[in-house]
């Protein structure tokens, strides 16, 4: 099992503002997945990035893959209510189908 | 069709009972998967089937019992369950990692409680 901490692990935000969420691990991943998660839901894709110091943009989303590619953020620009929810980042080593997700980021965006 | 299904959304059991949990996805991916997730938790990997075969078992407890009948389909057998076992289940598919990394579909999981 590899261990991946997320931070913050909570963050409420007003309608508007920008955020950061950072990834965080010691191990080498072939490839760093981002997903989020409603309640009562799987988590549902956004991004996948496989080469070190890759960025990736989905409208106001941006992700980041480390140059060591252990690493990992997701900024989100002007946050929107509809942007609540569980924010998961998840690695898989290379040659293996073994995706682990990290700790979470909880997200509350304030209308 | 781009979608994991999972059967059924919601299950009741009792410690003596078994049931099983299924999962199917016509999507063409050749591995597919079982986490756990407990409340305010992020999924916890359980089981790995790659073209059909058990390739990864995390430690789980024997009263678990994967299945993979063909390449649709992935099933997980429960017997003699605990309290502590309650959480969501969820099913994913993917690529086999031969064939690169594009990401996971998760199925909207079986709500368990075992009472």
């Amino acid at each position: 099992t590899q261990l991946l901490e997320q931070s913050p692990q909570f963050l409420s935000i007003q309608e508007g503002e920008n955020l950061t969420v950072y990834c965080n691990s010691s191990s080498v991943f072939s490839s760093l997945q981002w997903y989020r998660q409603e309640p009562g839901e799987g988590p549902v894709l956004l991004v996948t990035v496989v080469t070190g110091g890759e960025v990736k943009k989905l409208k106001r989303l941006t992700f980041q893959f480390g140059d060591a590619r252990k690493d990992s953020s997701l900024h989100i620009t002007a946050a929107q209510p509809g942007d609540t929810g569980l924010y998961l980042c998840a690695g898989e080593e290379a040659g293996a189908n073994n995706l682990f997700f990290g700790t979470g980021t909880r997200l509350t965006v304030i209308p | 069709d781009t979608e994991v299904t999972q059967t059924p959304k919601h299950l009741v059991m009792g410690m003596t009972n078994k049931k099983s949990l299924k999962c199917e996805q016509h999507m063409g991916h050749r591995a597919m998967y079982w986490y756990k997730q407990k409340a305010k938790k992020p999924p916890e990997l359980m089981f790995v089937y790659s073209y059909e075969k058990l390739s990864i078992n995390e430690s789980v407890p024997s009263r678990f019992s994967p299945e993979c009948p063909n390449s649709s389909l992935l099933n997980l057998h429960l017997h003699a369950l605990q309290p502590e076992d309650s959480a969501l289940y969820l099913c994913a598919s993917s690529q086999a990692a031969q064939q690169g990394n594009y990401g996971y579909t998760f199925g909207s999981g079986t709500r368990l409680t075992v009472v």
